[in-house]
């Protein structure tokens, strides 16, 4: 079953807008991580932020944890056409990375 | 290096027959998991091997398994296939136990 939702299910912004993605989860967790998955293809992985960091940084991208309300949000800034894809979180509980739980996804189309 | 690899990558099976799903890691990578993906249930964990074991396993039946070779390469097989087994399969491998890499996937449909 999936940790936890993502709102919104899905989101259409024109290029050079920003995205805001937020992901829920139940369960207390080690890490939690983004990743990037176009059309049915596989995932690519994105950003990770640990359990004990608040805020981290990669390009165009600025992830939050909030581990007292069990909520993450994705900022992608600027965005392109080139970001149109599914975005999910996934927790990692094991400290393993090895068993992923993933949320439900939100897509995102950007348009020009 | 080259990225993880899936095959085949398109599978069309009938209810009742069995399938074996083949994945090669990233060269040093010694864990692999498998995921399954459908429009339903969205992304779940199958099971995860290391070093030859299975170290983690999610929740699905028994018809579901897999095994890993001293390769590293690792194969996952359902029998006694279902209609609901139509999913996309992922599998992932992974060296820093932080990041883990997906292949393409195996989209098998059954009928």
């Amino acid at each position: 079953s999936q940790q936890g939702e993502e709102d919104p299910q899905a989101l259409s912004i024109q290029e050079g807008e920003n995205a805001t993605m937020n992901c829920s989860y139940k369960t207390s967790i080690n890490n939690l991580q983004w990743y990037r998955q176009n059309s049915g293809r596989g995932l690519v992985h994105l950003i990770l932020i640990r359990s004990n960091e608040r805020e981290k940084h990669s390009g165009r991208l600025r992830v939050t944890l909030d581990t007292s309300k069990k909520s993450s949000s994705l900022l992608i800034t600027a965005s392109r056409a080139a970001d149109t894809a599914s975005y999910f979180c996934a927790t990692d509980s094991t400290g393993t990375a090895s068993k992923l739980t993933f949320g439900t996804g939100t897509r995102l189309q950007v348009t020009l | 290096k080259a990225g993880v690899t899936q095959t085949p990558r398109y599978l069309i099976k009938t209810r009742g027959q069995q399938v074996t799903l083949s994945c090669s890691p990233i060269s040093g990578h010694r864990s692999v998991s498998w995921y399954q993906q459908t429009p339903g249930q969205g992304l779940q964990f199958l099971f995860e091997y290391f070093s030859e074991t299975q170290r983690n396993k999610g929740n699905f039946p028994g018809r579901f398994s897999g095994r890993q070779f001293s390769n590293s390469r690792s194969e996952m097989n359902v029998s006694t296939l279902e209609l609901g087994d139509s999913a996309l399969y992922l599998c992932a491998s992974s060296f820093n136990l932080y990041e883990q890499y997906f292949g393409p996937g195996t989209r098998l449909t059954v009928t």
